[in-house]
């Protein structure tokens, strides 16, 4: 079975400062990795994700995002955070089966905190 | 891009009555969209997978009489929490794949707050 571990529950970074929330998964497979973000109240938004090809993955926003196999890690990073990144952040992992998408299996989520 | 319209964004039933859920994908076909639900301060735990035409697929420990899910069409899924109760109160997310993208990820909806009374 599948599995994804986001081993900080809460970040608080300064305002301008560089972010690296991390994410390590389990899967048999290739996996399909993904970083989402929730405002509070609110559905899920894509920042970005890693099929397949180069192992640096750049998002939306000014994320990126590395796969490294040897690791099982897709660790999130941005160079400098604003005060509108403050959210949860969900890494997730998935596969594909029959032409289409399965159901992600996530994360329990970092919070993001920025001090000013 | 790819959007998925979820209504109602909030509900609140008495115990023992049903709600509608709807999860629609507006701008694209999808096959197979996802129910997800999510606990205050939790993660998203998968609760079952929709298949238009067909019956859905629920995980372990999801009880189908409890959550039903209808997907008439391509563009269209249904949650019905039947006979509510208080610990029904949850968030629920659905999210969908574009069939005319390959390895489409999946676009969530902006999630539906309900509160059993």
């Amino acid at each position: 079975a599948q599995s994804v571990t986001q081993p900080d529950i809460h970040i608080t970074v300064s305002e301008g400062a560089s972010l690296e929330l991390r994410c390590n998964y389990s899967y048999g497979a290739t996996p399909y990795l993904f970083w989402y973000v929730q405002s509070p109240g609110q559905g899920l938004q894509l920042l970005l994700k890693y099929f397949s090809g180069d192992t640096l993955v750049q998002g939306i926003k000014g994320f990126e995002a590395e796969f490294k196999r040897s690791q099982s890690s897709f660790n999130l990073r941005k160079p400098s955070v604003h005060w509108s990144d403050a959210a949860e952040y969900f890494c997730a992992v998935g596969s594909y089966s029959g032409g289409g998408a399965d159901g992600l299996t996530f994360g329990k989520g970092t919070h993001l905190i920025i001090q000013p | 891009g790819a959007v998925v319209s979820q209504h109602p964004s909030w509900v609140i039933c008495k115990s023992g009555t049903s709600v509608k859920i709807e999860c629609r994908s507006l701008d694209f076909q999808a096959t197979t969209m996802f129910w997800y639900r999510q606990f205050p301060k939790q993660s998203l735990m998968l609760m079952a997978t929709s298949n238009e035409g067909s019956k859905a697929t629920y995980e372990q420990g999801v009880e189908k009489d409890k959550f039903l899910i209808n997907h008439a069409s391509l563009t269209l899924s249904t949650l019905t929490v039947t006979s509510a109760h208080p610990e029904d109160s949850s968030f629920y997310i659905c999210s969908a794949s574009n069939l005319g993208e390959n390895n489409s990820p999946l676009h969530f909806g902006n999630g539906t707050r309900l509160t059993v009374t």
